[in-house]
C-alpha cells in the first residue's frame, strides 16, 4: 500500500541556516506529492505541491522535487526565520484527488 | 482563510455530554474528511464524505457520528466521550475523485476537543 516517510524531529536550527526535511514515499499509483505547514493552534496549510515527475513545488522560499527515481519529496530552504517555526507533514494524493496518505509531520524551531 | 470554517475552535465537555462539531466549506468542493490529532501521534482519517455519501470510515467508534447533509457542510456528533478523545478535530475538503485535479486537502482550523 502507499505510505509517507519522513525525518524524525524536532529539529532546531538557527536563524538563517538551511533547512532540509527529507521525505520518501512509496505508492501503487502516479501520485500527486505535498507539503503541508502547521503553525501553533491552526490547521494544516498547504505550503506547496508538485504533481509529476522533475516538478519543483515553491512558495515563501521554500522547494521540494518530485523525485520518481528515487521516491522522495525533500523540503528544502536557504535560510529559515524564526516565523517558520511549525510541523511541517509530506503527504500524497493516490490516486489524486481520491486517497490521502501522512507522515508523521516534522517539528522545526528556529531560534534567533 | 482556507475556505474551510470549524466551529467551535475550542470545546470542553464531560463525559456525559451530547455535542456537535460544525465544519463549512465555501470552495466547491465535492469531498469532506474528518481527520483526529492527537498529540504525539500520526494525523488520523476518521472519515470520508464523496457527494454527501460517506465512502469511509476507518474504524471510529460509534460515539462518533458523522453527519453530512450536503456537500457544503460536515457535522461531527459527539456522545459519552472518553477523556482519550481529547484532541484537535481537523475538517478537509477536496475536489474529490472525478474530474482532473492535483488532489490537495484544504483544511479548516480546528476545534479543540477537551473531554473531562
Amino acid at each position: 500500500g502507499d505510505s509517507v516517510t519522513q525525518m524524525e524531529g524536532p529539529v532546531t536550527l538557527s536563524e538563517e541556516a538551511f533547512l532540509t526535511i527529507n521525505c520518501t514515499y512509496t505508492a501503487t499509483g502516479y501520485p500527486s506529492l505535498f507539503w503541508y505547514v502547521q503553525y501553533p493552534g491552526e490547521g494544516l496549510q498547504l505550503l506547496l505541491k508538485a504533481t509529476k515527475a522533475d516538478d519543483k513545488g515553491s512558495n515563501k522560499g521554500f522547494e521540494a522535487t518530485y523525485r520518481k527515481e528515487t521516491t522522495s519529496f525533500h523540503l528544502e530552504k536557504g535560510s529559515v526565520q524564526v516565523s517558520d517555526s511549525a510541523v511541517y507533514f509530506c503527504a500524497l494524493s493516490d490516486p489524486p484527488g481520491n486517497q490521502f496518505y501522512f507522515g508523521t509531520g516534522t517539528s522545526l524551531t528556529v531560534i534567533p | 482563510e482556507t475556505g474551510v470554517t470549524q466551529t467551535p475552535r475550542h470545546l470542553v465537555m464531560g463525559m456525559t455530554n451530547k455535542k456537535s462539531l460544525k465544519c463549512e466549506q465555501h470552495l466547491g468542493h465535492n469531498a469532506m474528511y474528518w481527520y483526529k490529532q492527537s498529540a504525539k501521534k500520526p494525523l488520523e482519517l476518521m472519515f470520508v464524505y464523496n457527494f454527501k455519501e460517506q465512502t469511509e470510515n476507518n474504524s471510529v467508534p460509534s460515539r462518533f457520528s458523522p453527519e453530512c447533509p450536503n456537500s457544503s457542510h460536515l457535522f461531527l456528533h459527539l456522545h459519552t466521550l472518553q477523556p482519550e478523545d481529547s484532541a484537535l478535530y481537523l475538517c478537509a475538503s477536496s475536489q474529490g475523485p472525478s474530474g482532473s485535479n492535483t488532489g490537495e486537502l484544504f483544511f479548516g482550523e480546528g476545534s479543540r476537543l477537551t473531554v473531562l
